[in-house]
């Protein structure tokens, strides 16, 4: 079965430090995405960081990289020199490919609350 | 350029009773989406059109919802009659292709409290 796991339910960090938050997946397809979105808590998703699960570079994205280890199903968000604005609910998630017919819906994991402390 | 919108932000009615949310997706994207969060669980995929048609409604949870897309552009979700269990937040997403590799763009959500 495809499935996001996402361990942390919350996390504190301290403006302009760095923060980790976990995500491990499980799938059986060889090709799939896996993606990172924001939640503020005004409620809009939004889109953060993509990355392929044929890329064999970390995808970044300004202070959003993806730390994606393949081997141990792991697509960890790095956000570096957190910032208050980076307070939010984060939900990892994962489409798998169309190859074979496979729907491309993206399943979620159930999220982690940041919160940034100044 | 118009993100994805949706209406309302917020229901509240009551047990029994129907409601009708709507999604108007971004122009020219051919696939839409509609997905749920009940409190303190993930967000669950329940459906996607692909411009008029369904491609997928295997997330649906029940008869008593009903999604449409006439005409390939905005599309309607509606519940009835709503069960308690139904409140969460109803997100649509809609996105131009359909790869593995392909962003999808969120609206707010439509918060539905079920009393």
């Amino acid at each position: 079965a495809q499935k996001i796991t996402q361990t942390q339910p919350g996390m504190f960090v301290q403006e302009k430090e760095a923060v980790t938050l976990d995500c491990t997946y499980d799938t059986s397809d060889q090709s799939y995405g896996l993606f990172w979105y924001k939640q503020p808590s005004s409620g809009e998703m939004i889109f953060l960081i993509y990355q392929g699960s044929y890329d064999e570079q970390n995808a970044t994205e300004g202070r959003y990289s993806l730390n994606f280890q393949k081997a141990r199903k792991s697509a960890n968000l790095v956000i570096s020199a957190s910032q208050l604005g980076d307070s939010a609910m984060y939900f990892c998630a994962m489409r798998p490919s169309l190859w074979g017919g496979a729907t491309n819906k993206l399943i979620f994991g159930t999220g982690t609350l940041l919160a940034v402390q100044p | 350029e118009a993100g994805v919108t949706q209406f309302p932000s917020h229901s509240v009615i009551e047990k029994g009773q129907t409601v009708t949310l709507r999604c108007d997706p971004i122009s020219g994207h051919d696939n839409l989406y509609w997905y749920r969060r009940v409190m303190g669980k993930e967000i669950k995929f329940l459906l996607h059109f692909v411009k008029e048609s369904k491609q997928d409604e295997s997330g649906m949870p029940n008869n008593r919802f009903l999604a449409e897309r006439t005409g390939g552009t905005y599309s309607t979700l509606k519940v009835q009659p709503a069960e308690l269990e139904d409140s969460g937040v109803y997100f649509c997403a809609s996105s131009q292709g359909a790869g593995a590799n392909t962003e999808a763009f969120f609206g707010q959500g439509t918060r539905l409290t079920v009393v």
